[in-house]
C-alpha cells in the first residue's frame, strides 16, 4: 500500500521567509497529489491540487511535483502567523486517499 | 466557509456505550467519507459512500457502521466504544467519486473521548 512520509515534523520560520515542506511517496500508483492545512480544532482546508509533474501556483502556496523522484513539496511564499498550522500531505490513487502525517509549521511574527 | 457540517463538536463517553455522529453537506456532491484522526494527527480512511452506496470499507472493526439517508448525509454509529476509540472523527465530501480526481472538503471533525 501507498506510503507517505512528511519531512520535517516540525518547521519554525519568521514571518516573511519561505517555507517548505516536503512529501515522499512510496510508488507511482497515486494519480494526484494534494496539500491540505489544518488549524488546531478545526477540519481541513484544502490548498493546492496537483496531477502533472511541474509546479502549481495558488496565491502564496506552491506546490512541486516530481514522480520521478516519488517526491511533491509546499512553498509558502511570506507566510504569516496565522499560516501557524499542521499541513497534510495526501497521495490519491483510483480508490483510496493515503495522508501523511503532517508537518507542524510555526510561524513567529 | 463552512458546507460540511458535523455534530457534535465534542463528545464524552465511557467504554461500551454506543455513540453517533452526524454529518450533512450542502455542496450537493455525491460522495461523502469518513476518517478517523489519531492524536498523532495521521489521518485514515475508514468509509467512502457514492449516492447512499458504500463504495469503500477499510479494516475497521465491526462496531464501527456508516448509515446513509440520503447522498447529503452520512452518519457514523459505534456501538460499544472502547479507549482506542478516542480519536477525531472527520467527515468529507467531494463531487464525485472519479477515482480521486474531486477536491474533498472536509468538516471541522468530531472530538471522542472514551474513559
Amino acid at each position: 500500500q501507498q506510503k507517505v512520509q512528511q519531512s520535517p515534523e516540525s518547521l519554525t520560520v519568521s514571518e516573511g521567509a519561505m517555507a517548505s515542506l516536503n512529501c515522499t511517496f512510496s510508488d507511482g500508483t497515486s494519480n494526484n497529489f494534494r496539500w491540505y492545512r489544518q488549524h488546531s480544532a478545526k477540519g481541513l482546508e484544502v490548498l493546492v491540487s496537483i496531477f502533472s509533474d511541474g509546479e502549481k501556483e495558488e496565491g502564496r502556496f506552491t506546490a512541486h511535483l516530481n514522480r520521478a523522484n516519488l517526491h511533491v513539496s509546499l512553498h509558502i511564499r511570506e507566510p504569516q502567523p496565522s499560516d501557524s498550522a499542521v499541513y497534510l500531505c495526501a497521495a490519491t490513487n483510483a480508490y483510496k486517499v493515503i495522508f501523511g502525517k503532517g508537518t507542524h509549521l510555526h510561524v513567529l511574527p | 466557509e463552512t458546507a460540511v457540517f458535523q455534530t457534535p463538536n465534542y463528545h464524552v463517553t465511557q467504554v461500551g456505550n454506543e455513540v453517533s455522529f452526524n454529518c450533512k453537506q450542502t455542496l450537493g456532491h455525491d460522495t461523502m467519507y469518513w476518517y478517523k484522526q489519531d492524536s498523532k494527527k495521521l489521518l485514515k480512511i475508514m468509509f467512502s459512500y457514492n449516492n447512499k452506496q458504500l463504495i469503500v470499507n477499510e479494516t475497521v472493526p465491526r462496531r464501527f457502521s456508516p448509515q446513509s439517508s440520503d447522498k447529503a448525509h452520512l452518519n457514523l454509529r459505534i456501538k460499544s466504544v472502547e479507549p482506542e476509540d478516542s480519536a477525531v472523527y472527520l467527515c468529507a465530501s467531494s463531487l464525485d467519486w472519479g477515482g480521486g480526481q474531486d477536491t474533498q472538503y472536509f468538516g471541522p471533525g468530531t472530538r471522542l473521548l472514551v474513559l
